[in-house]
């Protein structure tokens, strides 16, 4: 079984500053990580992912995690943030290999970015 | 558009009266799963389907019922709800390759309160 352990209940910035949503999971095999977006009132994005191949991967609006292995982290980082990246941020985790589907989440990140 | 539709948006209801949440996708996707998002516990998964007539409890099962008769279509059933059940709902689907890679697509969510 898998778990998924966000280290920041809330992360409060201002804007244009950087920012690191946490992560850490456990698992007994191999996995695929996940960072989903929900803003307000809004159903769940797909932010980025990691399936294999290089450790850092990208999103389209700025945001990157990089997958760290020996410490079973995937980290979510943003060099300068706007107030339209405020929202709920959920890391989540799959079994690898012939997995039926499930994602297990975390608790959930709230980012507030301030003025 | 590809996207995941659920109705009600939002539903205010009381103790024992059945009710039943639609969830439905236009990707042709094999994979459909039920999750519920409450307070610092992130999403938990419900119920998931991995295609028509085959599904299975996920890790909250208690107090629901599921059904896939068809592909696109994967209701959500309460048959006598409590306020415990009150929470916000999302479906979610995805291929299902088996290889563990496929990205599930959320819905806008239905927010339930159970009086």
């Amino acid at each position: 079984a898998q778990s998924v352990t966000q280290l920041d209940s809330q992360v409060p910035v201002f804007e244009e500053a950087p920012v690191e949503l946490r992560c850490n999971y456990s698992s007994s095999v191999s996995v695929y990580l996940f960072w989903y977006v929900q803003y307000p009132n809004q159903g769940l994005q797909l932010l980025l992912k990691y399936l294999s191949g290089s450790t850092l991967v990208e999103s389209i609006n700025g945001f990157e995690a990089e997958f760290n292995k020996s410490q079973t982290s995937f980290h979510l980082r943003k060099p300068s943030v706007h107030i339209s990246d405020t929202a709920e941020y959920f890391c989540a985790v799959k079994a690898g290999g012939t997995s039926y589907g499930k994602l297990t989440f975390g608790q959930g990140t709230i980012l507030t970015v301030h003025p | 558009e590809a996207q995941v539709t659920q109705n009600p948006r939002y539903l205010i209801t009381v103790t024992g009266k059945k009710l039943t949440v639609t969830c439905s996708q236009n990707m042709n996707h094999e994979y459909m799963s039920w999750y519920r998002q409450d307070p610092g516990l992130g999403l938990r998964q419900i119920y998931y389907s991995m295609n028509v007539e085959v599904t299975d409890k996920g890790d909250v099962p208690e107090g629901y019922k599921v059904s896939r008769k068809e592909k696109r279509n994967f209701p959500l059933i309460l048959e006598s709800p409590s306020p415990n059940q009150t929470s916000l709902y999302f479906c979610a689907s995805s291929l299902f390759t088996g290889a563990g890679t496929d990205t599930q697509y959320f819905g806008p969510g239905t927010r339930l309160t159970v009086l």
